[in-house]
């Protein structure tokens, strides 16, 4: 099936800093890519969606000024947390489909720590 | 946006028992999807269903969409130590690309 690789797996970092990270799609071209937030034993909320070439939608609530998300190219979507505080600590989950396809295929996640 | 509402919210079974799970919404759509999370990992598809009433199975899973188009349910037969994970339900509407997610059902199975 379809890869999807995130990276990085796990980050740490202070608070006030800005983290950044990256999501691909390593075999097919991914027009959309959906951006998660997922908090410990809770489910996946969806944060934004991000069109290769265009602005990004947010959900409603989601800071689109806190969160930068960049769709560059078909494989390549990044997220920025920008001056991360300790409540951004979440486990973050991309998601990518390709042109025509129904399905859905997930990256393996980031977890943020923000001490 | 609106949830879906899984059930049940965890379930501690042994080796070898089946296993049955639904995902109930208050609203129709086109397509269910039923996704499984180990820890520290993204959701990996097990199985997708996109007409009312589809019986689908894939491998020692079967999942049914809804003849109301507004339930589902997973089943597992004969479950195995690696079924242990959190089983969620998704839906998308009709014409529209996003996904909800279920609030999940965890599963442990005891030694």
């Amino acid at each position: 099936g379809a890869v999807v690789s995130q990276h990085p797996s796990w980050v740490i970092c202070k608070s006030g800093t800005s983290v950044k990270i990256e999501c691909r799609s390593l075999d097919f071209q991914a027009t959309t890519m959906f951006w998660y937030r997922q908090f410990p034993k809770q489910s996946l909320m969806l944060m934004a969606t991000s069109n290769e070439g265009s602005k990004a939608t947010y959900e409603q609530g989601v800071e689109k000024d806190k969160f930068l998300i960049n769709h560059a190219s078909l494989t390549l979507s990044t997220l920025t947390v920008t001056s991360a505080h300790p409540e951004d600590s979440s486990f973050y989950i991309c998601s990518a489909r390709g042109s025509g396809d129904e399905k859905l295929f997930f990256g393996s996640g980031t977890q943020l720590s923000v001490l | 946006g609106q949830q879906l509402n899984q059930s049940p919210q965890s379930m501690f079974i042994q080796e070898g028992e089946d296993v049955s799970m639904n995902c109930t919404s208050s609203s129709i759509f086109n397509t269910w999807l039923w996704y499984k999370q180990d820890p520290g990992e993204g959701p990996v598809l097990l199985i997708a269903l996109y007409k009312a009433g589809e019986l689908t199975s894939n491998g020692r899973l079967t999942a049914q969409f809804g003849i109301t188009r507004k339930d589902s349910f997973l089943n597992i037969s004969a479950s195995i130590p690696s079924d242990v994970g959190i089983y969620f339900c998704a839906r998308r509407y009709f014409g529209n690309e996003k996904l909800t997610f279920g609030t999940g059902t965890r599963l442990t199975i005891i030694p």
